[in-house]
C-alpha cells in the first residue's frame, strides 16, 4: 500500500525556535492534512490544504502555524516560536479525493524544551 | 458540531476472547464514522468506516462494528482476539457533508491480549 512519508521522526527543539515537520503525500493525492496528538490526549484536527491554500482549520492553528507546499511534493507545517504545550506528535495525511480515505504518515515527534 | 465518546481507555482481553470496544458519537448531520488503529511508534491506519448503506461493516484483520442510529453507537467487535491485535484504537466521525475532512477523533482505548 502507499505511503505517506513524515521526517524527521523525532525533532527536539528549544522553546522560542522555529520548526518545520516535512511530509511528502503519495504522488496523485490533492488533499493534505495535519493532525496532533499530545501524550495521553485524542487525535485533534489541525488544517487542512488543498489547491495551494488552507480549506479549513481548527482553533489551535493559530498564527503561530503555517503549513505550504514549496516544491509541489513536501507538504511542510512550519511553527513559528515553538511553545511548551507544542510537544505532540505531528501527523500527516493525505487523500486523493475529499471524501476518501485519508492516509497517515507516521508521526514527527516534537518535544519542545 | 460532532464528537466522539470511547468507553474505557484501556481494555483487556484473553487471547481467544470477544473483543467489544465502545463508541458513542454526536453529530448534527448524517455521520461518517470510523476505526482507526495505531500500533506502537506507527502512524494511524483505518480499520473500517461506514458512511451510508449497510449498518454492519467489516474492516481488515477480522474486525467489524455495527452503526446504530437509535444508539448513537459504532462498536467495534472482533470475535477471537490475537495477540497481534494489541494496540491503541481510535473511533472516529466525520460529517457527511464534509467527507472525511476534519475528522474528529475519540480519546482511544488501548487494547491488551493476555496469553
Amino acid at each position: 500500500e502507499p505511503e505517506v512519508t513524515q521526517t524527521p521522526s523525532h525533532q527536539v527543539t528549544q522553546m522560542g525556535q522555529e520548526v518545520i515537520l516535512r511530509c511528502v503525500p503519495i504522488s496523485n493525492h490533492l488533499y493534505f492534512y495535519w493532525y496532533r496528538q499530545i501524550l495521553g490526549q485524542k487525535v485533534e484536527f489541525l488544517v487542512s490544504f488543498y489547491n495551494n491554500e488552507i480549506s479549513e482549520k481548527s482553533e489551535i492553528f493559530d498564527d503561530q502555524f503555517s503549513v505550504e507546499r514549496p516544491d509541489g511534493s513536501n507538504f511542510t507545517l512550519k511553527i513559528r516560536s515553538t511553545k511548551l504545550e507544542d510537544s505532540a506528535m505531528y501527523f500527516c495525511a493525505t487523500n486523493r479525493q475529499f471524501n476518501e480515505k485519508l492516509f497517515f504518515g507516521s508521526g514527527t515527534q516534537l518535544s519542545v524544551l | 458540531a460532532q464528537s466522539v465518546t470511547q468507553l474505557g481507555s484501556h481494555v483487556s482481553v484473553s487471547e481467544g476472547a470477544l473483543v467489544l470496544l465502545r463508541c458513542n458519537y454526536s453529530s448534527s448531520v448524517p455521520p461518517y464514522l470510523f476505526w482507526y488503529v495505531q500500533y506502537p511508534n506507527q502512524g494511524l491506519q483505518l480499520l473500517l468506516k461506514y458512511t451510508t448503506g449497510a449498518t454492519l461493516v467489516k474492516g481488515i484483520n477480522g474486525f467489524e462494528a455495527e452503526f446504530k442510529k437509535s444508539e448513537t453507537s459504532f462498536h467495534l467487535t472482533k470475535p477471537s482476539a490475537h495477540m497481534s491485535d494489541a494496540a491503541e484504537y481510535f473511533c472516529a466521525v466525520s460529517s457527511s457533508s464534509g467527507g472525511y475532512q476534519k475528522v474528529t477523533f475519540g480519546t482511544g482505548t488501548k487494547l491488551q491480549v493476555i496469553p
